[in-house]
């Protein structure tokens, strides 16, 4: 089974709905990312999570929402979705332990989002 | 602002050759530096991470070197094969900032 999931993988929507995108992890990182990446922009940061209680904007957080349920599920939500925040979009882990491999980020394998 | 650029933005070599792929980033106060792949359509899989105290990590046939003073990172891939053809992507770890990518292609 794959460490981090995300659910779901495509999806087609239209202007003004609300979207919730999920990510579940297993490999009992405390820290967890959200991404968009857009032909020719690369991948943006959305929102991070360090633990539980902590929540922190990233680069592009205009237009999305984070909750933090347990350290294993973060979900991103799009309030009104709108036709640019058509991209792909990726969860990712890390563990700040100590160590060569420390904060090594692991992504999902991405849910693609289409609004219409 | 941190900003992270890989050029080229594409690169096609043939098999078996050894290849170096670049990484460059503005802020010397980088802490880590990471180098990803990604195949079409797919996540993206670490390859390397450098922690700001290294100079450089291996794993098989890839090398990755930090060089902070002047801002830059490679990423050496040796006796390169066919299944090396992906997106490459660096992740300056401060600012979880990424670049652009390579899309390397190797020719059988």
């Amino acid at each position: 089974d794959a460490d981090v999931t995300q659910t779901p993988r495509n999806r087609i929507t239209k202007t003004g709905k609300r979207i919730m995108l999920e990510c579940s992890q297993t490999k009992g990182h405390d820290r967890m990312y959200w991404y968009r990446q857009d032909p020719g922009l690369g991948l943006r940061l959305i929102y991070y999570s360090f633990d539980v209680k902590d929540i922190n904007k990233g680069e592009i957080s205009d237009g999305y929402s984070v909750s933090r349920q347990a350290q294993a599920k973060f979900s991103l939500s799009l309030e009104s979705a709108i036709p640019n925040q058509t991209a792909l979009y990726f969860c990712a882990t890390s563990d700040p332990a100590p160590g060569l491999a420390a904060d090594t980020q692991y992504f999902g394998p991405g849910t693609r989002l289409t609004v219409l | 602002k941190q900003e992270v650029t890989q050029i080229p933005a594409a690169l096609s070599v043939p098999e078996g050759e050894n290849l170096v792929l670049n990484c460059s980033f503005t802020d010397s106060a980088i802490y880590n530096l990471q180098w990803f792949r990604q195949d079409p359509g797919k996540g993206l899989t670490s390859l390397l991470l450098i922690q700001s105290s290294q100079r450089e990590q291996t794993s098989g046939r890839l090398n990755a070197s930090l060089d902070k003073s002047s801002g830059r990172s490679t990423l050496y891939i040796a006796a390169s094969q066919p299944g090396d053809s992906a997106t490459y992507l660096c992740q300056g770890a401060q600012k979880l900032v990424f670049g652009q990518g390579t899309r390397l292609t190797i020719n059988p």
